[in-house]
């Protein structure tokens, strides 16, 4: 079993449409939980950012992590066209905080 | 520039060749890492620069692989007889030394094929 399991997609919706995107993991030891967009043919950039259980919202994008089912999710509302890219799951320890272990990223794209 | 620049962005080489790609982090960033992405896979790390201290390599997948980074600027990853698996873009990262986890940013990657 992989550490960090995200479901590749690829994944359609129209425009206005609510998205989620999850990631489940194995390592109990993560403590840290992120999201990373990334466009096509460029370097992913960091969406949010999580310090453990519980909720975070920014703007149309909410954080969710629950550490109990080892299970994170990416909630985008009225989402847009902009918005279509691969998101990728990321996570790290405590321990070892500059080592992220990723997911391998859900396409998705947003029709107009 | 203000972000963190690769250089090739693009290169091809014959299997048993050796190949270096170059990053330029963010100025005033003291820590850069390394990571490959390939085709359907995640981002998997390979080492991480910070200051002075002594890089953490343990993520090179072996030893035809290696990196250094001077000072707190530029770094260079070298791989030595290239094999068709290293074909993958190879992205480098910079952070604040006291950077919140996982605040990276990540230049463009070099894109690397072997043929």
């Amino acid at each position: 079993q992989k550490e960090v399991e995200q479901d590749p997609g690829p994944l359609s919706v129209p425009e206005g449409a609510i998205v989620s995107l999850n990631c489940t993991y194995s390592n109990s030891a993560f403590q840290y939980f992120m999201w990373y967009r990334q466009y096509s043919r460029k370097g992913p950039e960091l969406l949010m950012y999580t310090y453990s259980s519980g909720n975070k919202e920014d703007g149309r994008f909410t954080a969710q992590v629950d550490k109990s089912s080892k299970y994170i999710s990416l909630f985008i509302r009225d989402s847009q066209p902009s918005d279509s890219a691969t998101y990728l799951c990321a996570m790290c320890s405590g321990g070892s905080n500059y080592k992220l272990t990723f997911g391998k990223g859900t396409l998705l794209t947003v029709n107009p | 520039g203000a972000g963190v620049s690769q250089s090739p962005s693009n290169k091809v080489t014959e299997k048993g060749k050796d190949v270096e790609l170059r990053c330029d982090p963010i100025s005033g960033h003291t820590a850069l890492y390394w990571y490959r992405q390939r085709l359907g896979q995640g981002l998997e790390f390979l080492i991480y620069f910070q200051g002075n201290s002594a890089p953490d390599k343990s993520g090179l997948p072996s030893d035809r692989f290696s990196a250094e980074r001077t000072g707190e600027s530029v770094s260079t990853l070298t791989i030595q007889r290239t094999q068709q698996e290293d074909s993958a873009v190879y992205l480098c990262a910079s952070s604040l030394g006291n950077t919140v986890a996982g605040e990276l940013f990540f230049g463009e990657g070099s894109r690397l094929t072997v043929l």
